[in-house]
């Protein structure tokens, strides 16, 4: 079975502190990974996958095959970072498990 | 390109009643998949269809039925609602591809079972 868990349901941070949003998984083969931001009365969006290893908006993301973890990390957070964030995983293709999602609170 | 489009954004139903939600999947995209959001909670896979047939389901019962059509767009079916149903439902599209390929959603249709 594959599993996603994010511990946080709210991560509060003043801008330009760093951000981690932790994200662990459970999955017996070789995963894909993803993070999917919800900016507030938008659509679910891709922010990024492990496979690129890209860094979208600042925000970067390392697949830790030991730990299974695949946490997001930004060193200096913004204002427009406050949205709601979802890891995911794929483990058989275009189908993705969710975890419960973090709300990125950034305040003055 | 309008990318996914879920229809009807809002809906309220009563319990035993049945729903149909419908989606267009984004230009060029051949599959689509259906997700159920609750409240708090994070999207749970319902089923995905390609080529007109449902190729996986998660755990959801038989009460969730689905259909594509070919122009790839695609319809959920819910009969018999219970409450519990109250939730989004979300359409995402891809093409039909092992890895490496981006998975867009839709706004999603606001289900409310009264």
């Amino acid at each position: 079975a594959q599993r996603v868990t994010q511990p946080e349901k709210l991560l509060s941070v003043f801008k330009g502190a760093p951000v981690e949003l932790k994200c662990n998984y459970s999955y017996s083969g070789s995963p894909e990974l993803f993070w999917y931001v919800q900016y507030s009365r938008q659509r679910l969006q891709l922010l990024l996958r492990h496979i690129s290893r890209e860094s979208i908006k600042g925000f970067t993301a390392d697949l830790n095959k030991g730990e299974t973890s695949f946490h997001l990390k930004k060193p200096f957070a913004q204002e427009e970072d406050s949205a709601m964030y979802y890891c995911a995983l794929a483990g058989t293709a275009s189908k993705l498990t969710f975890g419960t999602g973090t709300r990125l609170q950034v305040t003055l | 390109d309008a990318g996914v489009t879920q229809s009807p954004t809002h809906l309220i139903k009563t319990r035993g009643q049945q729903v149909t939600l419908r989606c267009s999947p984004k230009s060029g995209h051949d599959t689509v998949s259906w997700y159920q959001q609750a409240l708090g909670q994070g999207p749970q896979f319902i089923f995905q269809y390609y080529e007109e047939e449902e190729r996986q389901r998660g755990n959801f019962p038989d009460r969730f039925s689905g259909h594509q059509f070919p122009n790839y767009s695609s319809e959920l079916n819910v009969n018999a609602l219970l409450l519990g149903d109250s939730a989004l439902y979300l359409c995402a599209s891809s093409l039909k591809v092992a890895s490496g390929n981006t998975i867009y959603f839709g706004e999603g249709s606001w289900l409310t079972v009264v």
